[in-house]
């Protein structure tokens, strides 16, 4: 069993809907949850972080984390056809800078 | 200011030959990490150093595999001799000193390296 799962999509979407995002785990001592966002052929861009259990919004964009059910969340609103990307979640325990990534989720939104 | 540089962007060599592949992270980031991903397969750690010292390398598949970090600056992974399943994307990444350093990782954009 992968230690985070993350569905590959590909997830496409007319602008301005909604995109959902989410990912499973299996370590319980996880409680730093990464959103990266990465365009094809660059980097990994860190979009937003969370720790532990809740919900934390950046403009458009809302993670969610629900520690009970290890499951974690990306919402994206209004999307835009800027927001097509991969992107990936990770996580890790605290002070521990080895991250575990999902493999990555490709989302296409349409003009 | 200038983010995490990887060079070169994309390396193509035979098995068997040797491959270098440089990083340079974010000015004043004495965190510096390399990370693959092979085709198909999530991003993994490979290892961390804290200015020039190597704090941890329990990711690196084998001892093919090689990394320094001069001065503290510039980071180097030398593969050699190189196999197929070396093949893929090396990530670089840089984190300073402070509050979430260790989660607050820049990532570079990569080198992706095929071998034939």
């Amino acid at each position: 069993q992968k230690e985070v799962e993350q569905d590959p999509g590909p997830l496409s979407v007319p602008e301005g809907a909604i995109v959902s995002l989410n990912c499973t785990y299996s370590n319980s001592a996880f409680q730093y949850f990464m959103w990266y966002r990465q365009y094809s052929r660059k980097g990994p861009e860190l979009l937003m972080y969370t720790y532990s259990s809740g919900n934390k919004e950046d403009g458009r964009f809302t993670a969610q984390v629900d520690k009970s059910s290890k499951y974690i969340s990306l919402f994206i609103r209004d999307s835009q056809p800027s927001d097509s990307a991969t992107y990936l979640c990770a996580m890790t325990v605290s002070n521990d800078y080895k991250l575990s990534f999902g493999a990555g989720t490709t989302v296409t939104v349409r003009a | 200011e200038a983010g995490v540089t990887q060079f070169p962007s994309h390396s193509v060599i035979e098995k068997g030959q040797t491959v270098t592949l440089r990083c340079d992270p974010i000015s004043g980031h004495d965190n510096l990490y390399w990370y693959r991903r092979v085709m198909g397969k999530e991003i993994k750690f490979l290892l961390h150093f804290v200015k020039e010292s190597k704090q941890d390398e329990s990711g690196m598949p084998n001892n093919r595999f090689l990394a320094e970090r001069t001065g503290g600056t510039y980071s180097t992974l030398k593969v050699q001799p190189a196999e197929l399943e070396d093949s893929g994307v090396y990530f670089c990444a840089s984190s300073q000193e402070g509050t979430g350093w260790w989660y607050e990782q820049y990532f570079g954009p990569g080198t992706r390296l095929t071998v034939t």
